[in-house]
């Protein structure tokens, strides 16, 4: 079955470390993005990334870095800039730009990190 | 630019009665709409989109939507509601090609027994 999958679900920090949260897609999808949902504000953009080595800033990437080796792969890390990292974070994916009319968007299951 | 308010963060319905969220939307070309359903501790799902063809559109879970553009409004129906439906759900835009994709604060739905 294609899809995109978030590991892990549950992840617990502790104030001034980093972590990598990641986010693999077999969907042949060119484009993936990251969102922090917090309750009440819906979903805010942190990065996304078009194609492979490319990736731009979203509304909120304060605090976040992300790479893009790979065509499957969009891991998103929660640097210990980040103020307030506590968030349920959504990965997802879109077909190429080049071909789609719309941005359609497909997402995973989701990681909720909670900082101690 | 484009963005979307839904109207009412929590909306409560009893089982069988008619679920409508409201959705309207601002953009300044003409819009893709989406509507996203997310249960507890999940990820969002595709319940149905607006592309430019019919102005009412049927999506999945027995769901549908009204584009209208007088009203610039996308209001999402089912008209009975089922205790599985209570969840959360997100309105979306997007403009022609390429385009972010701004979402709405989103709408909780309880079903009462």
């Amino acid at each position: 079955d294609g899809g995109i999958t978030q590991s892990p679900k549950y992840l617990f920090r502790k104030e001034g470390q980093n972590v990598t949260l990641s986010c693999e897609q077999n969907l042949n999808h060119d484009a993936m993005y990251w969102y922090r949902q917090d309750p009440g504000q819906g979903l805010r953009l942190i990065y996304y990334s078009q194609i492979v080595n490319d990736f731009q800033k979203g509304d909120i990437a304060e605090g976040y870095s992300v790479s893009r080796e790979k065509k499957e792969s969009f891991p998103l890390t929660v640097t210990s800039a980040q103020k307030n990292p506590t968030a349920f974070y959504l990965c997802a994916s879109s077909i190429s730009p080049g071909t789609a009319v719309y941005n359609e968007q497909f997402f995973g299951p989701g990681t909720r990190l909670t900082v101690l | 630019a484009q963005s979307v308010t839904q109207l009412g963060s929590h909306v409560s319905v009893s089982e069988g009665a008619l679920v409508l969220l409201r959705c309207n939307y601002s953009s300044s070309v003409p819009p893709y709409l989406f509507w996203y359903v997310q249960y507890p501790n999940q990820g969002l799902q595709l319940l149905l989109k607006y592309t430019s063809a019919a102005t009412l559109v049927k999506g999945i879970n027995g769901f549908e939507a009204e584009f209208k553009k007088s009203e610039t409004s996308f209001h999402l129906t089912k008209p009975s509601a089922h205790m599985s439906d209570a969840a959360e759900y997100f309105c979306a835009v997007s403009g022609r090609g390429y385009q972010k994709v701004t979402f709405g604060t989103g709408t909780k739905l309880q079903v009462i027994p």
